[in-house]
C-alpha cells in the first residue's frame, strides 16, 4: 500500500471554478501535512500546510484535514488558467522529518 | 545565490560509471533532503541529513547510493556503477530547521537530470 495517495488526474476545472483535490495517507502516526505545487519542468514549491483537524484558509486556498479518516484535502476557489500545474501532497512519517509525497494531481484550469 | 543550487543540471553518463551530484542549500538551512523523481512521479524520499548527521538512508534503493554532508553545509549524492534505471530527476531541498512545524516547509534547487545510457 503507497503511503501517500492521490488521483493522478488530469482534473479540469472551468475558469473561476472550484477544484478539489484529494490525498489519503495510511501512516497514523503523521502529525504534518503539506501541500505543493508544481508546474511542468520545474521544482515543487509550498504552498499550504495544516496540522490540526479542520479547515485552514489561506486566500484562495483551503486546506481540509481529517486525521480520523486518514485524509487531506485543498480546495482552490475562482480557479484561474494560472492555477493550472501538479498538486502534490506530502505527509510527515511518523511525526519525524521525513516527507512522504504523493504521485500528484494534475489540474486543469480551462478558459 | 538566495536559492538551493544544484550541480550539474544535467548528466550523461554511461552504464558502469559513478556519478556525484552536488547540492548546495540556502545559508543557514539545518535539513537538506535528497528526493528522486520520474516523469510524472512524485518525489521519491532517498536520504535527509540534519547538519552533518545522516538521519534516514532507507529510501536510498541499493548499495550503489550514498550522500554524505561532512561539513553541514554542501551535500553529495554518489551513485556508483550507474544502470539505466538511475535515470531520473535528482531534486535536492532544504528546511531551516530539523523537526517541529517549519520541518516540512522544503526549499527544492532545479534538480540534476541524469541520464545513463
Amino acid at each position: 500500500q503507497k503511503e501517500v495517495e492521490q488521483n493522478s488526474g488530469p482534473l479540469s476545472v472551468p475558469e473561476g471554478a472550484i477544484a478539489s483535490l484529494n490525498c489519503t495517507y495510511s501512516d497514523r502516526g503523521s502529525q504534518s501535512f503539506f501541500w505543493y505545487r508544481q508546474y511542468s519542468g520545474k521544482s515543487p514549491e509550498l504552498i499550504m500546510f495544516i496540522y490540526s483537524n479542520g479547515d485552514k484558509e489561506d486566500g484562495r486556498f483551503t486546506a481540509q484535514l481529517n486525521k480520523a479518516s486518514q485524509y487531506v484535502s485543498l480546495l482552490i476557489r475562482d480557479s484561474q488558467p494560472s492555477d493550472s500545474a501538479t498538486y502534490l501532497c506530502a505527509v510527515d512519517s511518523d511525526n519525524t522529518d521525513k516527507l512522504i509525497f504523493g504521485t500528484g494531481t494534475r489540474l486543469q484550469v480551462f478558459p | 545565490g538566495a536559492g538551493v543550487s544544484q550541480s550539474p543540471r544535467y548528466k550523461v553518463t554511461k552504464r558502469g560509471q559513478d556519478v556525484a551530484l552536488r547540492c548546495d542549500p540556502i545559508s543557514g538551512h539545518v535539513s537538506l533532503y535528497w528526493y528522486r523523481q520520474a516523469l510524472g512521479q512524485g518525489p521519491e524520499f532517498l536520504t535527509y541529513f540534519n547538519y552533518e548527521a545522516q538521519q534516514d538512508k532507507s529510501g536510498l534503493p541499493n548499495d550503489r547510493f550514498s550522500a554524505e554532508r561532512p561539513e553541514g553545509s554542501i551535500s553529495t549524492l554518489t551513485i556508483q556503477r550507474t544502470e539505466q534505471r538511475d535515470s531520473a530527476m535528482y531534486r535536492c531541498a532544504s528546511s531551516l530547521e530539523a523537526g517541529g512545524t517549519v520541518a516540512g516547509e522544503l526549499f527544492f534547487g532545479e534538480g540534476s537530470r541524469l541520464t545513463v545510457l
